[in-house]
C-alpha cells in the first residue's frame, strides 16, 4: 500500500486552464503539506494543514487554493495556470504539525504550455 | 535566515566513500535531516540527527554535525550505483516546517 499517493503523476495543460491535484495518505498522520520543486530541484513549502486546518501559507499566489476535506486528504486547485507554474508538486505528510520526518508522495509533474 | 546550502554535484567511483556537505544558517535548528530523491520519485528520509549530538551512525551512513560552524555532512561508505540520487539536507526550526537545502546530485560510476 502506498503511504502517500497523489494523482495525476503527469499533467500537461494550456495556460489559463484550471486544474487540480489530489493527495491522500493512509498513515494516520495529522499534518499534510504541498511542496513545489522547480527545474533546479529547489524545494519550497507552499502550504500545510493540520487536522484540516491551514497552518502554513507561504507566499503563494491566491490562484493556488488547497482544500482538506479530512485529515487524510489534501488537494491543490490551481486557477488560471501560468507558464511559471510548471514544476513538480509534492504532497507530504507528517505525524504532527512540528514538521518532523516527512513522508512524500511521488510527485505530480505539471507542464503548462 | 533560512538558507541551507549544498554543493550541486558529487561524482564518486563505486566502492569509494561519498561525503555530502551542507551548511545552514539558523543555529536554533532542533533536528537536521538527510533525504534522498531518486529519479521520478519523492523524497525519502534517510537519517536525522538531534542538534545536541555530534555524530550518528546508521549502517553505511554517518552523519556529522558541527554546530559551531553550522555544518552538516553525510558520509556514505562503500558507495553503490544504487546510491546515485539527489541528496537534500533539511533543518527543522522551532516552528512547523522544514527548510530544505539546494540538493546534491550524487553520481556513482563503476
Amino acid at each position: 500500500d502506498t503511504a502517500v499517493s497523489q494523482t495525476p503523476k503527469y499533467l500537461v495543460t494550456q495556460m489559463g486552464n484550471d486544474k487540480s491535484i489530489k493527495c491522500e495518505q493512509n498513515l494516520g498522520h495529522d499534518t499534510m503539506y504541498w511542496y513545489k520543486q522547480d527545474s533546479k530541484k529547489f524545494l519550497k513549502i507552499m502550504f500545510s494543514y493540520n487536522n484540516k486546518e491551514l497552518i502554513i501559507n507561504e507566499t503563494v499566489p491566491n490562484r493556488f487554493s488547497p482544500k482538506s476535506p479530512d485529515k487524510a486528504h489534501l488537494n491543490l486547485h490551481i486557477n488560471s495556470l501560468e507558464l511559471g507554474d510548471s514544476a513538480v508538486y509534492f504532497c507530504a505528510s507528517s505525524q504532527d504539525y512540528r514538521g518532523q520526518k516527512l513522508f512524500f508522495g511521488s510527485g505530480t509533474q505539471l507542464s503548462v504550455l | 535566515g533560512e538558507d541551507v546550502e549544498q554543493s550541486l554535484f558529487l561524482s564518486v567511483r563505486e566502492g569509494d566513500s561519498s561525503v555530502i556537505n551542507c551548511t545552514y544558517t539558523d543555529s536554533s535548528s532542533t533536528y537536521l535531516y538527510w533525504y534522498k530523491q531518486e529519479p521520478g520519485a519523492g523524497l525519502q528520509l534517510l537519517t536525522y540527527i538531534f542538534s545536541n549530538m555530534d555524530m550518528k551512525q546508521d549502517q553505511r551512513l554517518t552523519v556529522l554535525l558541527n554546530k559551531k560552524d553550522k555544518h552538516l555532512s553525510l558520509r556514505i561508505a562503500d558507495t553503490q550505483t544504487g546510491d546515485s540520487a539527489i541528496y537534500f539536507c533539511a533543518e527543522s526550526l522551532n516552528t512547523d516546517k522544514l527548510i530544505f537545502g539546494t540538493g546534491t546530485r550524487l553520481q556513482v560510476f563503476p
